[in-house]
């Protein structure tokens, strides 16, 4: 069965903080990896990775995957308030018929 | 460009009823993909329509159905409602056909079954 796992659950830093948000998954044909970022209801792209080792970054966020270790990881620089969200990490398994495998979140609090 | 849109954004009904939930895709896009969203489970997914036709479907009981109108717009239909339906239902659009997409989300509809 598909499986995408995130780590921590949640999570509470100080502005200014550096963050690392983990995915990890074991999923059948693996195509690509997405983040997502959900504050209070609508979840929004941040980024999709399909090639191993490359980094993709938007501001202070920066996201690589790795391929042979099955994860990914989200990272946030000098964070604040305004990052204070659940991020989402899915990944697109090709068994058959295409399949978006959502893992549970990191809950992410960014205290003034 | 307006965003995807869903309708209504609250419900409250009881044990057997029945619900149906209206989702607008971004002008344009012909995908759209209905999620359910609980604490316990995080995002499931329910199913997804293109061109009015159900092209993938998660593992949910034939309870939840869906369909796609001619102008992409989509519902969700959950009949004979049971407590555990109660979540938030996420709809969201793209271009295209599949799951290798970025997916555009409405804000969804909070559903509490008493």
């Amino acid at each position: 069965e598909d499986k995408v796992v995130q780590s921590p659950l949640s999570l509470v830093v100080h502005e200014g903080d550096t963050v690392t948000l983990n995915c990890s998954y074991e999923v059948t044909n693996f195509r690509s990896l997405l983040w997502y970022k959900q504050e209070k209801k609508a979840p929004t792209f941040l980024f999709m990775l399909t090639s191993s080792g490359i980094e993709k970054k938007s501001g202070r966020l920066s996201s690589i995957l790795d391929k042979k270790e099955l994860f990914s990881i989200l990272n946030i620089t000098a964070t604040q308030t305004g990052d204070s969200a659940i991020y989402l990490c899915a990944v697109v398994s090709q068994g058959g018929s295409e399949k978006l495998v959502f893992g549970k979140g990191t809950k992410l609090t960014v205290n003034p | 460009k307006a965003g995807v849109t869903q309708t209504p954004r609250y419900l409250i009904k009881t044990r057997g009823q029945q619900v149906t939930l209206s989702c607008s895709p971004i002008s344009g896009h012909r995908s759209v993909s209905w999620y359910q969203q609980t604490p316990g489970q995080g995002l499931q997914f329910l199913f997804e329509y293109f061109s009015e036709t159900q092209r993938n479907k998660g593992n949910f009981p034939g309870r939840f159905s869906g369909r796609q109108f001619s102008n992409s717009r989509s519902e969700m239909n959950v009949s004979t409602l049971e407590l555990g339906d109660s979540a938030l239902y996420l709809c969201a659009s793209s271009p295209r056909q599949g799951a290798n997409e970025k997916l555009f989300f409405g804000s969804g509809t909070q559903l509490s079954v008493l």
